[in-house]
Order: structure tokens, then sequence, then C-alpha cells
């Protein structure tokens, strides 16, 4: 099976602007997650989508959204951005999101907001 | 809220002796705990996981002890080599559809193998 893909690996956005990041999960999975790791604040859980629709979220400010397809496929996407937005963005996708399911990551997209 | 915290930050050890790296979680609901490596510029990588209603597991040189009671989980690498150089994180998941795909990750901790 293929692994969990992103696009764009990287970026590079000017604070206000907003980004939009893409993720394929592995075939068959319904879950994805979404997580942004920094150095100072580690992984932390933005929010997790399964049938296209959010089933829950993490202490993000509305600024974060996503959304997911009819095929598993999310995106997410982060308006007026921040310095402080400079981050690895990285999605795991699961079968179904629950304890015991193993969460597949992908390689990430790493942004920098200048 | 939910909190894992992950000692040591760093370890160091020489190749062939062992690591243990050290979990507690906040959540008494927690049920699920995986171990994830992540090299330098890489994906984190599952290398094992262990559930509440399990004490221990093994896997190769890799095993994972679970304390309910204390709310603490370990891992423990034997005969390590450089290959196990990497950052390791610790992570509870907890039951509930408010916890959906949601993992909640320790701090992580660099460990470097000496040749």
């Amino acid at each position: 099976k293929a692994g969990v893909t992103q696009t764009p690996r990287y970026l590079i956005k000017t604070r206000g602007q907003q980004v939009t990041l893409s993720c394929s999960p592995i075939s068959g999975h319904r879950s994805v997650s979404w997580y942004q790791q920094t150095p100072g604040q580690g992984l932390q859980f933005l929010f997790e989508y399964f049938s296209e629709t959010q089933r829950n979220k993490g202490n993000f400010p509305g600024r974060f959204s996503g959304r997911q397809f009819s095929n598993s496929r999310s995106e997410m996407n982060v308006s007026t951005l921040e310095l402080g937005d400079s981050a690895l963005y990285l999605c795991a996708s699961s079968f179904a999101g629950g304890p015991g399911d193993t969460q597949y990551f992908g390689p990430g997209t790493r942004l920098t907001v200048l | 809220g939910e909190n894992v915290e992950q000692h040591p930050s760093t370890l160091s050890v020489q190749e062939g002796d062992s690591a243990v790296i050290k979990c507690t979680y906040s959540d008494s609901a927690s049920n699920y705990f995986p171990w994830y490596k992540q090299e330098l510029g890489k994906r984190p990588q599952l290398i094992i996981d262990i559930r509440s209603n399990v004490g221990e597991k093994k896997d190769q040189r890799i095993a994972v002890t679970l304390n309910k009671t204390a709310k603490h989980f370990s891992l423990h690498i034997t005969e390590t080599q450089p290959e196990d150089s990497a950052v390791y994180f610790c992570a509870a998941q907890s039951g509930g559809s408010s916890n959906t795909g949601k993992l909640i990750f320790g701090q992580g901790t660099t460990l470097q193998v000496k040749p």
C-alpha cells in the first residue's frame, strides 16, 4: 500500500496570507488527524476528520480549519498567518481513529512564515 | 487537560547498552499508548504500542511496560545500535467520541547511541 502523502512539502508565506495544505491517506483509511510540530511545543493535535466530518478539535484558534472529501483526502487551511504558525504540519491516517488504531504519518509540510 | 510528560529529554548511551525512556500520563481514561521514532527530517514511525489491558509487550530489542495504577509507561531498548539514534515520542489516547484520532504526545527524547 502507498503511504500517507502530503503536498506541498515546503511553503514560504508572509504574515497575513493564508495557506492550504493537503493530505492523502492510506487507501481504506477513513480517519485523518492533523498535528503541528514545533521545537518548543512538540507535537500538538489540531483536529480529526472521519467521513467528511470533523469529529474532534484541539486547542487552536479558529484561523486553523480543515475539511475532508469523499475520497478521505483532507485539507487544512490557516488564514491570516502569524510568525508563530511556522512549523511542520503532519497528517496521520488510520482506519477509524479509535484507540488502538495505528496512526500512520505523512512526511509533513514545512511552513515558514516571514 | 490531558498531559503526557516524558523523561529524559536527551539520552546518550554507548553502543550495546540499554536505554530507558519514561512517560507519565494524566488522563486515567487513557487506554492506548504508542511509541514513535522520528529520524532527522523524516516522519514519525510507530515502533511499538500497548493497550491498557496489557502490562508488557516486547518486539525483539524493544519492549514497553505499562503501570496503570501509577499512570506510567516506559520504553526499553536493549543492545542499542547507532541506527537507534533518533527522537522518540510517547503518546496516549483515550476512548470516547471526544478523543477519536487524538494522540497526546510527550515532548520527545533525543537518543544518541555512540559507536
